[in-house]
């Protein structure tokens, strides 16, 4: 069974950093690429980004809301994935999900999802 | 603002078929394939459905997908009171170059 459990969520001031952890089981997770999508509360879903496996070089893409504040990494001899969040704002404030990144047919999409972690960015 | 548009909601009685419609442009659905997510209240999201019209194993044939141009729509037929949720649509964006979501629409099974 493919499980992904999230971690490291918490409160954080405006302009500090946080570490989600994203642990993977019952799946070849070094074969996989992942990726990172979040929901404010009440909103929509808004993709972080994605980290490819190491047939992919390890490749990263990012949305601009993100891009250059936010790093995904990856640690297959851990099976686990992180998402580092630096430089953090109010609106950075929601559930973040990982998901296994699968691709068939030209497309990607999430394929399995964690349960996610609340991130709360407030003085 | 999402950059697919869905409907904010949908309804429908046990035993109807209801469509979601989701448009977008040439840079993403115009040139990609489609996803499709169901999400149950206080549940994270599910794939429902895969590029335009491929059903994950362990969803039923009720749901179905298909694209259109610029546009996709998600069928639900048979309703059942267990298929209210969230529903969002999903596709690559070449010119963003990364994954773009509608909006999602709230189906209410009255």
């Amino acid at each position: 069974e493919v499980q992904l459990v999230e971690s490291g969520g918490g409160l954080v001031q405006p302009g500090g950093s946080l570490k989600l952890s994203c642990a993977a089981s019952g799946f070849i997770f070094s074969g996989s690429a992942m990726q990172w999508v979040r929901q404010a509360s009440g909103k929509g879903l808004e993709w972080v980004g994605r980290i490819g496996s190491k047939t992919d070089s390890y490749a990263t893409t990012y949305a601009a809301s993100v891009k250059g504040r936010f790093t995904i990494s990856r640690d297959d001899s851990k099976n686990t994935a992180y998402l580092q969040m630096n430089s953090l704002k109010t609106e950075d404030t929601a559930v973040y999900y990982c998901s296994r990144r699968d691709c068939s047919g030209g497309s990607c999409y999430s394929a399995f999802w964690g349960q996610g972690a609340l991130v709360t960015v407030s003085s | 603002q999402s950059v697919l548009t869905q409907p904010p909601s949908a309804s429908g009685t046990p035993g109807q078929r209801v469509t979601i419609s989701c448009s977008g442009s040439s840079s993403n659905i115009g040139s990609n394939p489609v996803n499709w997510y169901q999400q149950l209240p206080g549940t994270a999201p599910k794939l429902l459905i895969y590029t335009n019209n491929q059903r994950p194993s362990g969803v039923p044939d009720r749901f179905s997908g298909s694209k259109s141009g610029t546009s996709a729509s998600l069928a639900i037929s048979g309703l059942q009171s267990e298929d209210e949720a969230d529903y969002y649509c999903a596709a690559w964006d070449d010119s963003l170059n990364g994954v773009v979501f509608g909006g999602g629409t709230k189906l209410t099974v009255l």
